[in-house]
């Protein structure tokens, strides 16, 4: 699986968007991205994930460069509760390992 | 609630005690992972099991020891403690480990030895 490179922590203010930026320059063809967060000692938990194209759920947004190297999850309107970890993950399609490697994550913090 | 169930939530025990903890996977998944939070080690992958069979295996120790039953719940067994082994302990389950693989984790069982 590819390796992912993501800033320690970030601040953001309540209501405004936050950006989340990945690095992973050794993505390969076939490997998704995926995005979890991790409030404070709880489970993580999934938010979205995606190929090449860009993707929207209800929680975010997944934006893929088109070469595919970086991404950009995109929480249109944070909210406290949004204070979280959260990991970018890369992990490719075959073989019969599906387990999800963790990094360290981002640290959000979002100020009211 | 996610939907995957741990047990205990909170266990403290001596060094050198053996304990259990236990997963429920959500209804209709039928692979469970486990995981060890540690302070300094963050989130670490432990071993896999897909319908009753182990798939994939971590960084788990020797004294450390999983199964997946024919009900599909998942017990992970953890011996000869040491103070180290102090950790949460998440639990996820997948529905099968495809292409797109979404894990659903539970809250976590916190292990304190003492």
């Amino acid at each position: 699986d590819a390796k992912t490179t993501q800033p320690p922590s970030m601040d953001c203010a309540e209501g405004r968007a936050a950006n989340l930026p990945c690095n992973h320059s050794t993505i390969s063809g076939n490997e998704y991205v995926y995005w979890y967060r991790q409030i404070h000692s709880q489970g993580p938990q999934y938010i979205i994930h995606g190929l090449k194209n860009n993707e929207t759920n209800e929680m975010a947004s997944l934006i893929i460069t088109e070469d595919r190297k970086s991404s950009t999850l995109i929480l249109p309107h944070a909210t406290l509760r949004d204070t979280a970890v959260y990991y970018c993950i890369v992990r490719g399609s075959g073989g019969s390992n599906y387990k999800l490697t963790f990094g360290k994550g981002t640290l959000l913090t979002v100020n009211p | 609630d996610s939907g995957v169930t741990q047990t205990p939530k909170h266990l403290i025990t001596a060094t050198g005690q053996r304990v259990t903890l236990r997963c429920s996977p959500r209804s209709g998944d039928l692979s469970v992972y486990w995981y060890q939070q540690s302070l300094d080690q963050g989130l670490q992958f432990l071993i896999q099991y897909y319908n009753g069979e182990e798939r994939a295996k971590g960084n788990i120790l020797e004294r450390f020891s999983a199964q997946q039953f024919p009900d599909l719940h998942s017990e992970l067994n953890l011996s000869s403690l040491e103070l180290g082994d102090s950790a949460l302990y998440f639990c996820a389950s997948s529905v099968i480990p495809t292409t797109i693989n979404v894990l659903t984790f539970g809250a976590g069982s916190r292990l304190t030895v003492l």
